[in-house]
């Protein structure tokens, strides 16, 4: 699987955008860049996907780089419940079923 | 839909001691996965299931044991509790291999 890179953390304040960065400079042509979120002590949850276009949907949207190296995770408004570590995670089509997650990024969303 | 329950939430083990984490999902997917996650990492796949009667190893199987006897449930067996096995297991279900994981809420398990 190709690897992809994250900050460590981020901090946003409340009702204000977020836009948090993944690269993966080594993604194939079939790569998916796929979206998971984990907020505290619960189990990481589906954000949103894309492929080559972007992609919005109820939670967030997802900008793709016209060269796929990279992408960005928006969130319009960013409130206290979004709070979370968030996975940028890229998944092969015909490739392996497992997911596999890196550190992610912590965000922190302020008051 | 409950979507995928997990039990027990936390159990505490002693070295050597045996245990099974259950997984039960009602969304008839066919995919089931065991994930673990170690303070501060992300989560890597200890087994995965793609049907009824069918497993496979992911990257960290072993100390692990599972069965698929049905579609709902997928019970992960640790059969002599570590202290590496301290950790958060998540257990998730979907529908086909590459389609959208969903997760459970997780049995946190510390081996002393």
């Amino acid at each position: 699987d190709a690897k992809t890179t994250q900050p460590n953390s981020m901090e946003s304040n409340e009702e204000e955008p977020v836009h948090l960065p993944c690269n993966h400079s080594t993604i194939s042509g079939t790569d998916y860049i796929h979206w998971y979120r984990q907020l505290p002590s619960q189990g990481p949850e589906y954000v949103i996907h894309g492929l080559t276009s972007n992609v919005n949907n109820r939670m967030a949207s997802l900008a793709i780089a016209e060269d796929r190296k990279s992408s960005t995770l928006i969130l319009h408004r960013a409130t206290l419940r979004d709070a979370a570590v968030y996975y940028c995670i890229l998944r092969a089509l015909g490739g392996s079923e497992k997911l596999v997650f890196g550190k992610g990024t912590k965000l922190t969303v302020n008051p | 839909n409950a979507g995928v329950t997990q039990t027990p939430k936390f159990r505490i083990l002693k070295i050597g001691q045996s245990m099974t984490l259950q997984c039960t999902q009602d969304m008839n997917h066919n995919y089931m996965y065991w994930y673990r996650q170690d303070p501060g990492m992300g989560l890597k796949l200890i087994y995965y299931s793609v049907g009824a009667g069918i497993t496979d190893k992911g990257e960290v199987p072993n100390g692990y044991n599972v069965s698929r006897s049905t579609t709902e449930d997928f019970p992960l067996r640790l059969e002599l509790a570590a202290p590496s096995q301290t950790s958060v297991y998540f257990c998730a279900s979907s529908v086909q291999g590459r389609e959208t994981q969903y997760f459970g809420p997780g049995t946190r398990l510390l081996v002393l």
